[in-house]
């Protein structure tokens, strides 16, 4: 039973060009979350998906950044014209909600993607 | 709004002495989940506890306690007799069950040195 997934562990990306950030969750998985730790930082949310479904892009960029979680295949964090200020460690988290247990959320985060943008 | 906040941005203490990391927190929601994080150098994310606000228990694992107390809305941990291997950034969390998403401390980095 694999844990959540992402690659790549570390991108490395010029000014201008476009990152993407890839996050399969766990299985039976079917809620994703993104968040953002700059260096020195703690981890900042994102965005929050189920499977064909944004939830709750508060945490996002305005511009440049968005991220979906199609049917088939991995979540995927995209980041447009990338610029330094970028760098940092992208981390996916997923979730089962269990109704009928007291505690209803069990978050497992990835290892992280480092972005490094030069 | 959620709110967490972890005072100590960083804790250095030599092997074998014992160290409690605070979190203080702030929420309106009466139904809450508090958690623990833990980050090596090697900047992974590992799950050390998560507890839910009608649980007031402290509990134990190992060398690892925690001190849930709602009046004061903190959740601290402490590590007894520390290691080295315990050298890491500690993160607090807390995620309100109305809410998407879970709100991190900045997070408290422990040296400990041998």
């Amino acid at each position: 039973n694999a844990g959540v997934m992402q690659n790549p562990r570390h991108l490395v990306r010029r000014r201008g060009q476009e990152a993407r950030l890839r996050c399969s969750p766990m299985k039976g998985h079917s809620h994703v979350y993104w968040y953002r730790q700059l260096p020195e930082e703690g981890l900042k949310f994102m965005v929050y998906l189920q499977k064909e479904n944004i939830i709750d892009e508060s945490g996002m960029p305005k511009e440049r950044f968005s991220a979906e979680f199609p049917k088939e295949g991995p979540s995927i964090l995209r980041i447009q014209q990338v610029v330094r200020g970028d760098s940092a460690a992208y981390f996916c988290a997923s979730f089962l909600t269990l109704p009928e247990l007291d505690e209803t959320m069990f978050y497992t985060f990835g290892s992280g993607t480092r972005l490094t943008v030069v | 709004a959620q709110k967490v906040t972890q005072a100590q941005t960083e804790i250095s203490v030599v092997e074998k002495e014992d160290v409690t990391l605070d979190c203080v927190y702030e929420t309106r929601d009466t139904t809450y989940y508090l958690f623990w994080y833990k980050q090596p150098p090697s900047g992974e994310l590992v799950f050390l506890i998560r507890r839910n606000s009608f649980d007031e228990q402290n509990e134990i694992s190992g060398r690892y306690s925690w001190n849930f107390q709602k009046s004061t809305s903190s959740f601290n941990f402490t590590i007894t007799a520390s290691q080295v291997v315990d050298s890491a950034v500690y993160f607090c969390a807390l995620s309100e069950y109305n809410n998407n998403d879970m709100r991190f401390g900045a997070g408290t980095r422990l040296t400990v040195k041998p």
